[in-house]
């Protein structure tokens, strides 16, 4: 069964440093989308994109957090400079359409 | 925005017993989504609800949307370990975007 595909699984980083996550979605799925999830909390929506355009990057803190998604395919999430309060699970997913949603394993960020 | 609550935050059954947790909105809602993250996993899309009153069984889960479409429930039947985790609701909050609920984390004590 297709999967949607994450790295890396786990990423410490000091405070101040860049830090990316990358994400390949399901083959097919035009829209991708990237989550925050903190512990004990629901995903967050940070950033929605279809095929290769931002539809949605409302909760998106524009002025660390970036994201691009080229060729309509995969996806990197950035963080410069990382803080303290980015320690969380990022999450990506995608869907065909109005679906349901695949979600990758995710990526287990620590910022000390 | 739209907002979702779920309740309860937290359950803690014996195996065997059921397990119900709720969802509910001020507003309308046009469908909902129900997933399942495992300890340590991730979500996994378990049913979409679109109906009013609509009523969905998977095995021992049931599903219900309300009539007013405003509140859904999962229900569990005769829970089993395997049933650990969190459930979360997640409801429609424009094109394709989902708005999660903070989840309900069922722990089944053998």
């Amino acid at each position: 069964e297709a999967e949607v595909a994450q790295s890396p699984r786990y990423k410490i980083t000091e405070k101040s440093q860049a830090v990316a996550f990358w994400c390949d979605p399901i083959s097919g799925h035009a829209t991708l989308y990237w989550y925050r999830q903190i512990l004990g909390q629901g995903p967050e929506l940070l950033v929605q994109f279809q095929d290769e355009s931002v539809v949605d990057d409302s909760q998106l803190p524009k002025d660390r957090f970036s994201a691009e998604r080229l060729k309509g395919v995969d996806s990197t999430l950035k963080i410069q400079p990382a803080e303290l309060g980015d320690s969380a699970m990022y999450l990506c997913a995608s869907s065909w359409g109005q679906s349901e949603q695949y979600f990758g394993p995710g990526t287990r960020l620590t910022v000390t | 925005g739209q907002q979702v609550m779920q309740i309860p935050q937290y359950q803690h059954v014996q195996e065997g017993e059921d397990f119900t947790t709720y969802c509910n909105s001020s507003t309308t809602l046009s469908n909902i989504q129900w997933y399942k993250q495992r300890p340590g996993g991730h979500p996994v899309f378990l049913i979409q609800l679109v109906k009013s009153g609509e009523v969905k069984k998977q095995k021992r889960l049931t599903f219900q949307f309300g009539e007013a479409k405003k509140n859904s429930s999962l229900h569990i039947t005769a829970t089993q370990t395997t049933d650990v985790g969190t459930y979360f609701c997640a409801v429609s909050g424009g094109y394709n975007k989902l708005i999660f609920g903070a989840g309900t984390r069922l722990a089944v004590h053998p």
